[in-house]
């Protein structure tokens, strides 16, 4: 089957740096996307990874292996504002996004 | 975690016609769905809210006539693209949300149709 998994919750503090890990299972991939979603909103888009590789946006930063399946999505200098949840999603070989269930992020002063 | 089905996965169809989307939510009651589309390599835009038994919040720039949205029960919402153009090819996404027994919201997604128009 095809699944995704990252943590269901993780606790960081305001100024530090946080990862959130994502890994997949998929038949097939056209690349993956990391989104936030504040409570009662709906997500934004973060970054998009079809390559092996860092990408660097800002405060953001998102990672891919493809031969490992895994992604990380990194946050640094944390705000306050970044309490969120993280939705990493896969699309796979029939383009279908495969969506994991997301991280809530909690950040504490 | 609950599941929302859309169906179909993918659709080719003429130009002019028209093509009727699905979204169930199979395990929960959704009171709000939400209707995204996407382009290759770009962020989920935001289409339309849809509550049960109400008309469709649209977003700016998005034709209520043409992107018609049904809502009729708490696990059914329909996106209907009228009179479509190969402008329309995009992948549609749905997302439910729920509102579980202690009062906190999740959403949940679809996992998207793919529609080419020719």
């Amino acid at each position: 089957g095809q699944n995704i998994d990252q943590p269901t919750e993780m606790t960081a503090t305001e100024g530090a740096i946080v990862q959130i890990n994502c890994t997949y299972q998929t038949s097939g991939f056209n690349g993956l996307f990391w989104y936030q979603q504040h409570a009662g909103e709906a997500p934004t888009f973060l970054s998009y990874n079809v390559l092996d590789g860092l990408e660097e946006k800002g405060r953001f930063s998102s990672f891919l292996s493809r031969s490992k399946g895994y992604s990380y999505l990194l946050l640094k200098e944390l705000q306050m504002k970044d309490s969120a949840s993280y939705l990493c999603a896969v699309m796979d070989s029939n383009y279908q996004l495969i969506w994991g269930a997301g991280t809530k992020l909690i950040i504490k002063p | 975690g609950a599941v929302v089905s859309q169906h179909p996965s993918w659709v080719i169809c003429k130009s002019g016609t028209s093509v009727k989307i699905e979204c169930r939510s199979l395990d929960f009651q959704a009171t709000t769905m939400f209707w995204y589309r996407q382009f290759p390599k770009q962020s989920l835009m935001l289409m339309a809210t849809s509550n049960e038994g109400s008309k469709a919040t649209y977003e700016q720039g998005v034709e209520k006539d043409k992107f018609l949205i049904n809502h009729a029960s708490l696990t059914l919402s329909t996106l209907t693209v009228t009179s479509a153009h190969p402008e329309d090819s995009s992948f549609y996404i749905c997302s439910a949300r729920e509102v579980d027994s202690g009062g906190e919201i999740e959403q949940f997604f679809g996992p998207g149709t793919r529609l080419t128009v020719l």
